[in-house]
């Protein structure tokens, strides 16, 4: 009963570091998110991917890149890390594209960036 | 572009106590609107939703009603309980078409703690 799985759970990077988020998930969703938290401004999408071989760009891309390896994963690399970039990152799944389907999310991997 | 706008918080109440968290939106076109739950620590999860004017979702004894003319989605609940402490987040989806197309629009997130 997984859901959608994130990894690492916590992050501390220098300014300037790569990194790869991971995210999986095993309920054969097509559509994927990455979406950034942080205080005061809600979930603001950064990368999407409505089916495999698919990425498109969200409100906040800049500074991120994705990958859809397959239908279970979705990840999000940061190249070169800036203090910015600090936030909390959550990815989601949804079954498709239907609007009315909701979204899955993991529990988060939070991210400092000194 | 679309927008969802929610009540500043934090919001404190007591054990038992009403609660409502406002919620308005901005969106050419029809959406579908929702409400997100975030426990410490976790994800957010679905809450309730609705996908047309008029609708009214509800769940755990939450419940919110659709308003075109008013365009809101607040969140109420009559009796609240320790355990609803939590963030809340309204969002709209929008139908298929251009560059909206299946995505979440989220508010800035409102935080209820709720006191013994």
């Amino acid at each position: 009963n997984a859901g959608v799985t994130q990894t690492p759970k916590f992050q501390v990077l220098k300014t300037g570091q790569s990194m790869t988020l991971q995210c999986a998930q095993d309920m054969n969703h097509n559509s994927m998110y990455w979406y950034r938290q942080d205080p005061g401004m809600g979930l603001r999408l950064i990368y999407y991917s409505a089916s495999e071989g698919t990425t498109d760009k969200g409100e906040v891309p800049n500074g991120y890149n994705v990958s859809r390896l397959n239908k279970r994963e979705f990840s999000l690399r940061l190249e070169s890390a800036a203090p910015s970039q600090t936030s909390v990152y959550f990815c989601a799944s949804r079954t498709n594209r239907d609007y009315n389907s909701p979204l899955h999310f993991g529990n988060g991997t939070r991210l400092t960036v000194t | 572009g679309n927008s969802v706008t929610q009540m500043e918080g934090p919001v404190t109440l007591s054990e038992e106590a009403f609660l409502t968290i406002n919620c308005t939106y901005t969106a050419t076109g029809y959406p579908s609107l929702f409400w997100y739950v975030q426990y410490p620590g976790e994800g957010l999860q679905l809450l309730l939703k609705a996908t047309k004017a008029d609708d009214k979702g509800s769940n755990k004894g939450f419940e919110a009603t659709y308003r075109k003319e008013t365009t809101s989605f607040h969140l109420e609940k009559g009796s609240v309980q320790v355990s609803d402490s939590a963030v809340y987040f309204c969002a709209l989806s929008m139908k298929a078409g251009g560059t909206s197309y299946g995505k979440l629009t989220f508010g800035q997130g409102t935080i209820l703690t709720v006191h013994p």
